[in-house]
């Protein structure tokens, strides 16, 4: 089956600082993939669809200054926090598509701001 | 807008009992309609997917089943194990055109006593 991995599992961050996350395909290449973030007892949101290339197209409420992300190659996407604050605080997880009828996801990353 | 809901939000059962889990949506206008599991802490694991023109699927003691005119379906899990411990998503991916896009419900959390 199609396997999706998440860099780092867990990331403990100060104020302000920026964080990258990671999400590779590792056995097939994902034209699409898309970000989610999933507060405590809550469903997951789609934050932003990325297609290799191009730029990422935010959902509404996004800010895209703040989450930065770059689809650089057919089996990486990159999510980076900037000036991550408290509030920022969640579960993220990303997820690959072949053709977006499937979507593979990872098993996510929580990040917490102290 | 679309919006997802599912009921009940928590479950619990003894083992061996037949279960249902809900899930409606308000706008009937959906590309197809999937079913997730998650366990604690991590990503999600697809279930069944169900394709708008499709009534049911099966897998295994799994049987989703979709009415989208009503904008209702159902998992129907037989025989249930402690190991079906966990919290079923329901998404629907929404529109007539095949974008990806999974807009999630908040979930439901069974726990199966043996």
């Amino acid at each position: 089956g199609a396997v999706v991995s998440q860099h780092p599992s867990r990331v403990i961050c100060k104020s302000g600082t920026s964080v990258k996350i990671e999400c590779r395909s590792l056995d097939f290449q994902a034209t699409t993939m898309f970000w989610y973030r999933q507060f405590p007892k809550q469903s997951l949101m789609l934050m932003a669809t990325s297609n290799e290339g191009s730029k990422a197209t935010y959902e509404q409420g996004v800010e895209k200054d703040k989450f930065l992300i770059n689809h650089a190659s057919l089996t990486l996407s990159t999510l980076t926090v900037t000036s991550a604050h408290p509030e920022d605080s969640s579960f993220y997880i990303c997820s690959a598509s072949k053709n977006t009828d499937t979507q593979y996801f990872g098993p996510g990353t929580r990040l917490t701001v102290l | 807008k679309q919006e997802v809901t599912q009921i009940p939000a928590a479950l619990s059962v003894p083992e061996g009992e037949n279960l249902v889990l809900n899930c409606s949506f308000t706008d009937s206008a959906i590309y197809n309609l999937q079913w997730f599991r998650q366990d604690p802490g991590k990503g999600l694991t697809s279930l069944l997917l169900i394709q708008s023109s499709q009534r049911e699927q099966t897998s295994g003691r799994l049987n989703a089943s979709l009415d989208k005119s009503s904008g209702r379906s159902t998992l129907y899990i037989a025989a249930s194990q402690p190991g079906d411990s966990a919290t079923y998503l329901c998404a629907v991916q929404d529109g007539s055109s095949n974008t990806g896009k999974l807009i999630f419900g908040q979930g439901t959390t069974l726990q199966v006593k043996p």
